[in-house]
């Protein structure tokens, strides 16, 4: 069965830090990884996801996340933060057509 | 294109009391998944459906059962509410691994 973890819940930081939220999965077949966004009180948008291929993916609003095979990881970046960044952030792990999630990282972006 | 709908957006039920919560889709996708969200718990997937017609067990089905009767509507009945199921449930759908989220249902049982 395949798992997915989010070691950090909770981030706070000031507006222009650079970010960086850690994902693990636990899978061994071939892996489609997303990261989803959940803006206060809005469902869940996709900011990227990787398929195959180049192991860096870019995704909406300036995010961009790292496949490194090795370390089963995936983990989200973004160079300087807004306020408008404050949500909560979900890895996924997609198999046999089914997504299974992390527990989720919010994170406050403090202006 | 509305994307994925869900009605109704707020409930409010009595322990022991039904209902339904609908899903609707208008990108002709195969597939269609109901969620719940609890706090620090992320997603957890409560029945699934790869076509009109078909459904399947996710993670935590207990308590719940689903409908495919049309393609582009996927149904989540509560026999028999209890304060367990109290939760935002999201509905999505995929043409294979993205899925497209509906807005949620927050579902308080009392």
């Amino acid at each position: 069965a395949q798992s997915v973890s989010q070691h950090n819940h909770h981030v706070i930081l000031s507006e222009a830090a650079s970010l960086e939220l850690g994902c693990n999965y636990s899978y061994g077949g071939t892996v489609n990884l997303f990261w989803y966004v959940q803006y206060p009180g809005q469902h869940l948008q996709l900011l990227l996801k990787y398929f195959s291929g180049d192991p860096l993916v870019k995704g909406i609003k300036g995010f961009e996340a790292e496949f490194i095979k090795s370390k089963f990881s995936f983990n989200l970046r973004k160079p300087s933060v807004q306020w408008s960044d404050t949500a909560e952030y979900f890895c996924a792990l997609g198999a046999g057509n089914m997504l299974t999630f992390g527990g989720g990282t919010r994170l406050m972006v403090k202006p | 294109n509305a994307g994925v709908t869900q009605t109704p957006k707020f409930r409010v039920l009595k322990t022991g009391q039904s209902m339904t919560l609908l899903c609707a889709q208008d990108m002709n996708h195969e597939y269609m998944y109901w969620y719940r969200q609890d706090p620090g718990m992320g997603l957890r997937l409560i029945h699934y459906s790869v076509g009109e017609g078909t459904t399947a067990k996710g993670e935590v089905p207990d308590g719940y059962n689903v409908s495919r009767l049309k393609k582009q509507n996927f149904l989540l009945g509560l026999e028999s509410a209890a304060p367990s199921q109290t939760s935002v449930y999201f509905c999505a759908s995929s043409p294979h691994y993205e899925q497209y989220f509906g807005p949620g249902t927050r579902l308080t049982v009392t």
